[in-house]
């Protein structure tokens, strides 16, 4: 089915560990997004992806990598877990970059950081 | 700083009422909006975009945008027990490049009560 798909749904770790969190749309969307949402902050923008090789660091980018070898997929690693960094994560894609184009969002991954 | 501000909630209204949801934006430039619907435990989902001042309808879902008061509000006719999710808002906004990014309320949670 089209549309996009993160994974892992759900994942537990350790503080100071690495971890890697999956986003695959096959819309052939340009544009890709990481959020995260916690309560009281409601969605704020890890990074963001223009098109392949094409990355820039969105709202509250530190302590997260991304990387975008492939239009089709954008991972998001915690190259050292912290605590903080406990949150619900979305992924999303536009079409484009304009003023209209709305996100589609993907089913999120849950992610607690022990 | 470009804010969306919403009210929390919860906003609570009988089944058949009228829900009302209010938005307002700091940036004067914005030129897109949407209303996202999401549900516990689940991603945002687009419900809405408005783009010129005015009205626009959709089955039971009605928005309002009134760019000279940077107002943009989302009605639901009707209200049914299904409709109870948390209302996100979110806004175009110029994040320079040629690119815009959606800038994101925090939410209204909505209950409606058989």
């Amino acid at each position: 089915d089209a549309g996009i798909t993160q994974s892992p749904r759900y994942k537990i770790t350790e503080t100071g560990r690495q971890v890697t969190l999956m986003c695959h749309q096959t819309w052939s969307h340009s544009y890709m997004f990481w959020y995260r949402q916690d309560l009281g902050h409601g969605l704020r923008l890890i990074y963001y992806s223009a098109a392949a090789d094409i990355t820039d660091k969105g709202e509250v980018p530190d302590g997260y990598v991304v990387s975008r070898s492939k239009t089709e997929n954008f991972p998001l690693t915690l190259e050292s877990a912290t605590r903080s960094q406990t949150s619900v994560y979305f992924c999303a894609s536009s079409e484009s970059s304009g003023s209209n184009q709305p996100q589609h969002f993907g089913d999120g991954t849950r992610l607690s950081i022990l | 700083q470009k804010e969306v501000e919403q009210n929390s909630g919860p906003l609570s209204v009988p089944e058949g009422a009228i829900a009302s949801l209010n938005c307002t934006y700091s940036d004067r430039g914005s030129q897109s909006f949407f209303w996202y619907r999401q549900y516990s435990g689940k991603s945002p989902e687009l419900i809405m975009s408005i783009y010129s001042n005015g009205d626009k309808e959709d089955g039971r879902f009605t928005a309002q945008l009134n760019k000279a008061s940077q107002y943009v509000s989302l009605l639901i006719r009707d209200s049914q027990p299904s409709d109870s999710a948390t209302y996100l808002c979110a806004v175009s906004v110029y994040s320079g490049a040629g690119s815009y990014q959606l800038t994101f309320g925090k939410g209204t949670k909505l209950s409606v009560i058989p």
